[in-house]
């Protein structure tokens, strides 16, 4: 089936250390997305990229960092700087001109 | 001003009853819409997209007011299954390519039994 595919669903971290969260997707989509969610609260852009090899930051990139290398994957890191990274983590993909499709995120937590 | 707003809520209706949504955005540039549902602890999903001549999917009609820069949801005869939070979401496409969407905070419906 096609889709987009968030892994790992749950993640912990630790103090210092940097995390990727992975996102595949196989809708042949140009533009991917990462958001983050924090509870009652509305999503934020992260970092999108239309392209292969290209990408954007979004409201609140500091802390993060993404690459395009395949049109299939976007993965994000999380690193040490960013200071308050628990949240729920959103990709998504759109083709052009069409609603965006979210992964069933990932939650990542300090511990 | 905020570039997508919306009444949090919670509505609490009951079962049967009709509610609606209403949300405003900032940039009269605006030219796609849509509402998106997002359950407890889930990803969100779409509902509809809003046209300008305005739509309907079974109990779920989407209105667009473009002077007033205002979009609405209506929801008939509300079942349980409907308790979500309803998210309203504009893009502002203005140039060929692709920009991001804009999310509103969401509006949190509860339909009691």
């Amino acid at each position: 089936d096609g889709g987009i595919t968030q892994s790992p669903k749950y993640l912990f971290r630790k103090e210092g250390q940097n995390v990727t969260l992975s996102c595949e997707q196989n809708l042949n989509h140009d533009a991917m997305y990462w958001y983050r969610q924090d509870p009652g609260q509305g999503l934020r852009l992260i970092y999108y990229s239309q392209i292969v090899n290209d990408f954007q930051k979004g409201d609140i990139a500091e802390g993060y960092s993404v690459s395009r290398e395949k049109k299939e994957s976007f993965p994000l890191t999380v690193t040490s700087a960013q200071k308050n990274p628990t949240a729920f983590y959103l990709c998504a993909s759109e083709l052009r001109g069409q609603p965006q499709h979210f992964g069933d995120g990932t939650r990542l937590s300090i511990l | 001003r905020k570039e997508v707003e919306q009444d949090p809520g919670p509505f609490n209706v009951p079962e049967g009853a009709t509610v609606a949504f209403n949300c405003t955005y900032s940039n009269s540039a605006s030219q796609s819409f849509f509402w998106y549902r997002q359950d407890c602890r889930k990803e969100p999903k779409l509902l509809m997209s809003v046209y300008s001549s305005g739509n309907e999917d079974g109990r779920f009609t989407a209105q667009l007011n473009r002077a007033s820069q205002y979009i609405s949801l209506l929801i008939r005869d509300s079942k349980l299954s409907d308790s979500a939070t309803y998210l309203c979401v504009v893009n502002s496409r203005q140039h060929s390519g692709n920009t991001p969407l804009v999310f509103g905070k969401g509006t949190r419906l509860s339909v009691i039994a």
